[in-house]
């Protein structure tokens, strides 16, 4: 089956620092979303991309999903205490709603 | 409602008990999804529906898990003489169509002693 691996599995940061999680299929996907699970909490979307090497900014939070829509990537600019969490991709094929989600990178924060 | 509910929040049951999860998706939903969360580890797939039809069970990890949506709507999932490896988070997720973004519920935690 479908298997989305990410990297790193965690990551610690300084506050300030900037953070970078990175998502890879074997096989090519229509669409990648990225979520974010805070400590004790469930998966809040974060974005979609759908189109090849297409790219997203939100506030501080960059998204771009690789050329052969098999790879994608979540940066993070002078992160922030809040942004502590585990962050995850989740994917899918072409033809079917089942949803993947990789193995996440959990980002904790030094103040 | 306004989001994705769940119930119960939390469950402990004995081994060997059924046990069965709801999952209230946002109305008008057609998409609705299961995942199983263990500790520290990301969601796996169990099952989706569309509808009333179930698409995709491929996740289920064993004919102890069995879940249905019968009018399109609410759905439950059921887990039949539960064991300890049965324990972890349950997540609901449902979405307004397929490939569109999915709201999560809270979730129901399942304890197995």
């Amino acid at each position: 089956g479908q298997q989305v691996m990410q990297i790193p599995q965690y990551q610690h940061v300084q506050e300030g620092e900037d953070f970078t999680t990175y998502c890879n299929s074997s096989t090519t996907l229509s669409n990648i979303q990225w979520y974010k699970q805070r400590p004790g909490g469930h998966p809040v979307f974060l974005i979609q991309l759908v189109k090849s090497g297409e790219v997203k900014k939100q506030k501080r939070l960059t998204f771009q999903f690789g050329e052969a829509k098999k790879n994608s990537s979540l940066h993070i600019t002078a992160t922030q205490t809040t942004d502590v969490g585990t962050y995850f991709c989740a994917a899918t094929n072409f033809g079917n709603e089942k949803l993947t989600f990789g193995t996440g990178t959990r980002l904790t924060i030094i103040p | 409602g306004a989001g994705v509910s769940q119930s119960p929040r939390y469950k402990v049951a004995k081994r060997g008990q059924d046990v069965a999860l709801r999952c209230d998706p946002i109305s008008g939903h057609v998409s609705l999804f299961w995942y199983q969360q263990a500790l520290g580890q990301g969601p796996e797939f169990l099952t989706y529906f569309q509808n009333e039809a179930q698409l995709d069970k491929s996740g289920l990890p064993s004919d102890r898990f069995f879940a249905e949506r019968p009018e399109g709507s609410v759905s439950t999932l059921k887990i039949q003489r539960t064991q300890q490896e049965d324990s972890a988070v349950y997540l609901c997720a449902s979405s307004y169509t397929g490939f569109a973004e999915a709201f999560f519920g809270q979730g129901t935690r399942l304890t197995v002693v």
